[in-house]
Order: structure tokens, then sequence, then C-alpha cells
């Protein structure tokens, strides 16, 4: 499995765009990226998730440039609610379960 | 649909005693996987299974774990001979396995598991 690499905390005020990187130098061909958010005392929840370039969804967006060596999950206009530990997963389909998750971002979004 | 439950929520144990932690996966859902957080750390892999089966037992810590599905549902974790160590969230999650992409884990609520 790829081994990602990733902040060990970032503060954000209120209404501003968030944006996480993480590096993941060794990925695979056929590896996909993916983040969850977990909150405290709550199991991890699926963000997003892409393959190459550029994926949005109704919570964040997920830019991965060409070489796809690093990923960037951008939060738009974070609320306090969005306060939470952010993981950066590698893997692809099969054989991928065992899903390794490190420490996260933890992200403490201040009034 | 309901999602991935775990029991009980809560779990003090003395040290030496046996402890059994519950998972209630989505309905439908084909795999299965166990994880323990510490904390303030990330989680730990301990075993997956597909179906009623086990391919993957690596992450288990010792032989004290063990753990079992039946029906292709519910899940048990057993821990022997429990130590202090041991004391964790142990989180659930389930997916349905479609092979095309990695298939997103759905996660439970954990259980905390405290041994004195």
């Amino acid at each position: 499995l790829a081994k990602t690499t990733q902040p060990i905390s970032m503060d954000s005020y209120e209404g501003q765009e968030v944006n996480i990187t993480c590096s993941h130098n060794n990925i695979a061909t056929n590896d996909y990226i993916t983040w969850y958010q977990q909150f405290p005392s709550q199991g991890p929840r699926f963000i997003i998730q892409g393959y190459k370039t550029k994926v949005t969804n109704e919570v964040a967006s997920l830019f991965i440039p060409a070489d796809r060596k690093s990923s960037t999950l951008s939060l738009p206009r974070v609320s306090l609610s969005d306060t939470a530990v952010y993981y950066c997963l590698v893997g692809s389909g099969a054989g991928s379960y065992q899903l390794t998750f490190g420490k996260g971002t933890k992200l403490s979004v201040i009034p | 649909g309901a999602g991935v439950s775990q029991s009980p929520s809560n779990k003090v144990t003395e040290k030496g005693k046996d402890v059994e932690l519950r998972c209630d996966p989505i309905s439908g859902h084909t795999a299965l996987y166990w994880y323990r957080q510490s904390l303030g750390q990330g989680l730990e892999f301990l075993i997956y299974f597909q179906g009623n089966s086990a391919p993957d037992k690596s992450g288990l810590p010792s032989d004290r774990f063990s753990a079992e599905r039946t029906g292709g549902s519910v899940s048990t974790l057993t821990i022997q001979r429990t130590q202090q160590e041991d004391s964790a969230v142990y989180l659930c999650a389930s997916s349905f396995t479609t092979g095309l992409t990695t298939d997103t884990q759905y996660f439970g609520p954990g259980t905390r598991l405290t041994v004195l």
C-alpha cells in the first residue's frame, strides 16, 4: 500500500477555504485516492475519491496533479462543524481493503 | 437505511477477562472489517471478512484476538485475557465490494473498551 504523508494539524477561521495536501510518492497505476473525515467519538466517514484531475461533490473538491504524487482536499467556506480529523488513503480495488489510516490531519475551525 | 451498528458502545472490564464485541454491517454488504484506534492515533487494521471467510487476519495483534462472521452478516470480535494495552476504540466497517474502485467503507460508531 502506498504510504501517505499529510500535515498533523491545521487551523482555519470560519468561512475560509481550507486546502489539505497529501503526499503519496509511491502511488501505483491502479491506485485511487480517497479521503475520510472523522469527528470525535465517531467512525470515519467517506468524503471523496478520485483518480486524476479534479473531482467535486457537495462536500469537497479533490485536486490531483498529472503525476498523481500528491492530492489536495479542498473544503470551501468551512464552518465550526468541519472541525475533524481528515485522512488521506491510497489504494486500488482488489486487495486494498486494508485501508491504512495514518494519524490524519486535525483541522480546527476557529470562530 | 440503517448504518453499521456496534454493541456495546462502551465496555469496561478487568484485566484477564474475556470480552466480545459485536458488529452488524449494512444489509447486503459482503465485506466486513475490524479496526482499532488508540487514543490520538490513526486506525489500525485488524481483520477483513469477505462473506464468512477471513482471507486476511494479519492485523490481529496476538492469538488472544479472534473474530468470526456468521451468515455473511453479524461479526464478533473476541479478546481473551484482556490486557490494559487492549484499551482502545474498536471500529467495524462494511462495504459492498465492487472490485472496480476502492470500495467505500461505512464505519460504525465503535466500541470503547477500557481494561482496568
